[in-house]
């Protein structure tokens, strides 16, 4: 069975930084591109990352562009997401997401973990 | 942040017939990329309905059906049933190879 199981959401202060973790199970992890997506409170899907099956790849939105950095460990079939300088906005549920090419379908998603940034 | 636009809500009684409409510009529906639809549900992670435009993966009723003409795109539920009440999303690409999200619709039964 695909799982993906995502991990290390909570309360930060703005300014401040936190890891997301999504570790993936019950497919070939490196054979897959992997995506962040988050939603606000109340407020619609919104793509924030995206990198390539062997992690050579990576493409951000423009609002994280600079203080968000996607990776991959493909030998601990873990996806990352490193968030710096946080903002209020940043506030959001992150989901992580599985695609078998660059350009298809999101075709499983994690659970959702929830960011607080709040002082 | 959303470019790809989406009616806020639609409804209709069981058994009728909705559609939604997503529409996009020639840099990401117009351009050619697929159009893939996703259905929330509250509180869970969203689920692919349609990929690929018109597609639909195994498990999904075929009362859902998707296609695709010019910069727009349009998801049709047939058959509208109370479990089909919930948000839904368009997707596709864009020229800088981003994922972009419709803005949402929340279907409503009846």
């Amino acid at each position: 069975e695909v799982q993906l199981v995502g991990s290390g959401g909570g309360l930060v202060q703005p300014g401040g930084s936190l890891r997301l973790s999504c570790a993936g199970s019950g497919f070939t992890f490196s054979s897959y591109w992997m995506h962040w997506v988050r939603q606000a409170p109340g407020e619609g899907l919104v793509w924030v990352s995206r990198i390539s099956s062997d992690g050579s790849i990576t493409n951000y939105a423009d609002s994280v562009k600079g203080r968000f950095t996607i990776s991959r460990d493909n030998a601990k079939n873990t996806l990352y997401l490193q968030m710096n300088s946080l903002r209020a906005e940043d506030t959001a549920v992150y989901y992580c997401a599985r695609c078998y090419s660059s350009l298809s379908d999101f075709d499983y998603w994690g659970q959702g973990t929830l960011v607080t940034v709040s002082s | 942040q959303s470019v790809l636009t989406q009616p806020p809500s639609v409804s209709g009684a069981p058994g009728q017939r909705v559609t939604i409409s997503c529409t996009g510009s020639r840099s990401n529906i117009g351009a050619g990329y697929d159009v893939q639809w996703y259905q929330q549900l509250p509180g869970t992670a969203p689920k692919v309905l349609i990929y690929g435009n018109n597609n639909r993966p195994s498990g999904v009723p075929d009362r859902f059906s998707g296609s695709k003409s010019g910069t727009s795109a349009s998801l049709a539920i047939t058959g509208l049933q109370a479990e089909d009440e919930a948000e839904y999303y368009c997707q596709s690409y864009d020229s800088s190879l981003s994922a972009v999200f419709g803005t949402g619709t929340k279907v409503t039964v009846l």
